[in-house]
């Protein structure tokens, strides 16, 4: 089956570690997404890659880090700089560069610091 | 300008009854304006989308209008059904997808 595989489901972390979120997708698409949900505040774009060994921040980028070493692969590391990172991560890829098509999301990673 | 202003926040409507969505934006570039659906604990799945070429797309019971003079596009749900219960966002593109806040839609019977 093609699609976007997020994990794990959940995923706790202590207050002070970096954590890493994995995002594997098999559809050969060469733009992939991190947003994170929070209630009320809607999808907010963290970092976008458009290419292999390619990225850019997005609104929120402030204490994540991604690498995109393979176009399969877009990890996203929530680093011991995010303030608040307690949320919902979604994944996503969309076949071009540039948009204008379907973005295909994972099913998230929530993520509680404890 | 990378904005995207979505309301109502939640909305709550009777079985067979019209739901609408409404989004504004201010840029001008965006050119490509999806619909994502998503229910509790799941990833968001395209519902329909338009681009600005465009005043009107019909998908079933789902209808974007599009006005392009004024910014702003929506989404109505004919005949909405319990099972439409979910949070609608809209959202739009440049190089990449800038989501509304979402609405959360209750239908009950």
């Amino acid at each position: 089956d093609g699609g976007i595989t997020q994990s794990p489901k959940y995923l706790f972390r202590k207050e002070g570690q970096n954590v890493t979120l994995s995002c594997e997708q098999n559809l050969n698409h060469d733009a992939m997404y991190w947003y994170r949900q929070d209630p009320g505040q809607g999808l907010r774009l963290i970092y976008y890659s458009q290419i292999v060994n390619d990225f850019q921040k997005g609104d929120i980028a402030e204490g994540y880090s991604v690498s995109r070493e393979k176009k399969e692969s877009f990890p996203l590391t929530v680093t011991s700089a995010q303030k608040n990172p307690t949320a919902f991560y979604l994944c996503a890829s969309s076949p071009w560069r540039g948009g204008n098509t379907e973005a295909f999301f994972g099913q998230g990673t929530r993520l509680t610091v404890v | 300008q990378q904005q995207v202003k979505q309301s109502p926040q939640s909305l709550i409507v009777q079985k067979g009854g019209i739901s609408i969505i409404n989004c504004a934006y201010e840029n001008t570039a965006f050119d490509y304006f999806p619909w994502y659906q998503q229910f509790p604990g799941k990833g968001p799945a395209l519902l329909i989308a338009i681009r600005p070429d465009v005043s009107e797309k019909k998908e079933g019971r789902f209808t974007i209008s599009f006005n392009k003079s004024a910014k702003q596009f929506s989404l109505h749900i004919m005949d909405s059904q319990p099972g439409d219960s979910a949070t609608y966002f809209c959202a739009a593109n440049t190089d990449k997808l800038i989501f509304g806040t979402g609405t959360r839609l209750q239908v009950f019977p």
